[in-house]
């Protein structure tokens, strides 16, 4: 059972864009959500992370936008960059559980310059 | 400060074999938890470890097993491989069990020939 989908599976952005990532979950216990980059051949880094009781949270170019009620989130990379091409994971877990992460299926973005 | 650090980072091996692999989590970090990721894919979850006991478990079958020791370092270990096991496996590690903020190390990537 998949309980987080993320889409679009791949996204094309052209350099200075906006690249926009979306996510919805179906456990209603997830209380911490957060957006991770992996470059190939790399594990997972912590890009960003929310939690629902705030709608928005913005780090540098990267922005999470969270609809409790929908059960969706979203990242925004404002001014998308080539450096910015790799694939991006939401995830969710709740404060019990920890590193205990259940994934999305990833987005594959290419920023072209 | 050094990362999360697995070992090894690559391996071969061929159905019906044992494989045994290893992580040391971050100084500091008490609680190491196991990913799978097939090619295209998100991670999904295998074992939390805290404090050497294992505090949660995912849908793998009990060919799937690990084990924390006192140092906190971690070992996974799978018997009687399928081509299916070929995955790249990743260990995260937390200051604790509950702690949301996880950071992953570079995964290894198995190959079942």
């Amino acid at each position: 059972q998949q309980q987080v989908k993320q889409s679009p599976q791949s996204l094309i952005v052209q350099k200075g864009g906006i690249s926009i990532i979306n996510c919805a979950y179906e456990n209603t216990a997830f209380d911490y959500f957060p957006w991770y980059q992996q470059f190939p051949g790399k594990g997972p880094a912590l890009l960003i992370a929310i939690r629902p009781d705030v709608s928005e949270k913005k780090e540098g170019r990267f922005t999470i936008s969270f609809n409790k009620s929908a059960k969706q989130f979203s990242l925004h990379i404002m001014d998308s960059q080539p450096g910015d091409s790799a694939t991006y994971f939401c995830a969710a877990t709740y404060n019990n559980a920890g590193n205990m992460l259940t994934f999305g299926g990833g987005t594959r973005l290419m920023v072209k310059p | 400060d050094a990362g999360v650090t697995q070992s090894p980072t690559h391996l071969i091996k061929t159905r019906g074999q044992h494989v045994t692999l290893r992580c040391s989590p971050i100084s500091g970090h008490k609680s190491v938890s196991w990913y799978q990721q097939v090619l295209g894919q998100g991670p999904q979850f295998i074992f939390q470890y805290y404090e050497k006991e294992e505090r949660g478990r995912g849908n793998f079958p009990d060919r799937f097993s690990a084990r924390q020791f006192p140092n906190y370092s971690s070992e996974l270990n799978v018997n009687a491989l399928l081509l299916g096991d070929s995955a790249l496996y990743l260990c995260a590690s937390s200051v604790w069990a509950g702690n949301t903020e996880a950071f992953f190390g570079q995964g290894t990537r198995l190959t079942v020939v």
